[in-house]
């Protein structure tokens, strides 16, 4: 069992270009979730979806959007990327809520 | 949203056990609190859940006194692969966890 994957694991983009980061869950979870980590930082979140179909923002929204394609897959989406917006974005899923979250491996992204 | 402080780093020894406190002063009725460990390069790991009282699992356990305000995450006899950042998560289990805020974290330095 996969759990969340995410694709590409590495990133480096130039100022302006755009690029969409992808993430699918296996476990059939209804919510889905962007975070984004900076170096020493906690985790803050970008956008979430709490089923197929909704999308909310979250803490940091702006640069940024995301599709829930289907239940399995939430991609984030940069339009035009900024240096800001360098950092370790995680995806992550949650069921039952008494379980918590299921992050994925991380996308490492740097723009220049 | 019940804010939470946590000490920024502890450090310990091989085999003792380390204890980190959380103060969530303005916990409302329906939150849980929430442990989170996070290894360098990787995302987030649900390691414990509870409501009032004492919860244990093959990691840790976890104290919450009658009051709520705090929480106590217990690691016993910890081991170098323990070193890590641990993330204190308080929310409404019946609500959307995307609405949750993860903080900064304590990062927790185990020595031989």
């Amino acid at each position: 069992n996969a759990g969340v994957t995410q694709t590409p694991k590495f990133q480096v983009l130039k100022t302006g270009q755009s690029m969409t980061l992808q993430c699918a869950q296996d476990m059939n979870h209804n919510s889905m979730y962007w975070y984004r980590q900076d170096p020493g930082m906690g985790l803050r979140l970008i956008y979430y979806s709490a089923s197929e179909g909704t999308t909310d923002k979250g803490e940091v929204p702006n640069g940024y959007n995301v599709s829930r394609l289907n239940k399995r897959e939430f991609s984030l989406r940069l339009e035009s990327a900024a240096p800001s917006q360098t950092s370790v974005y995680f995806c992550a899923s949650s069921g039952r809520q008494d379980y918590g979250y299921t992050f994925g491996s991380g996308t490492r992204l740097t723009v220049v | 949203l019940a804010k939470t402080t946590q000490p920024i780093s502890m450090d310990s020894y091989e085999g003792q056990e380390v204890n980190i406190t959380c103060s969530h002063n303005n916990i409302a009725t329906n939150d849980y609190i929430t442990w989170y460990q996070q290894f360098p390069s990787q995302g987030p790991r649900f390691i414990i859940q509870g409501y009032k009282t004492k919860v244990t699992n093959e990691v840790a356990s976890l104290f919450i006194p009658a009051d709520r305000k705090s929480s106590t995450l217990s690691l016993p006899r910890v081991s170098l692969s323990d070193t890590a950042v641990y993330y204190c998560l308080v929310g409404d289990i019946g609500d959307s966890w995307g609405k949750l805020q993860f903080g900064a974290g304590t990062q927790v330095v185990v020595t031989p």
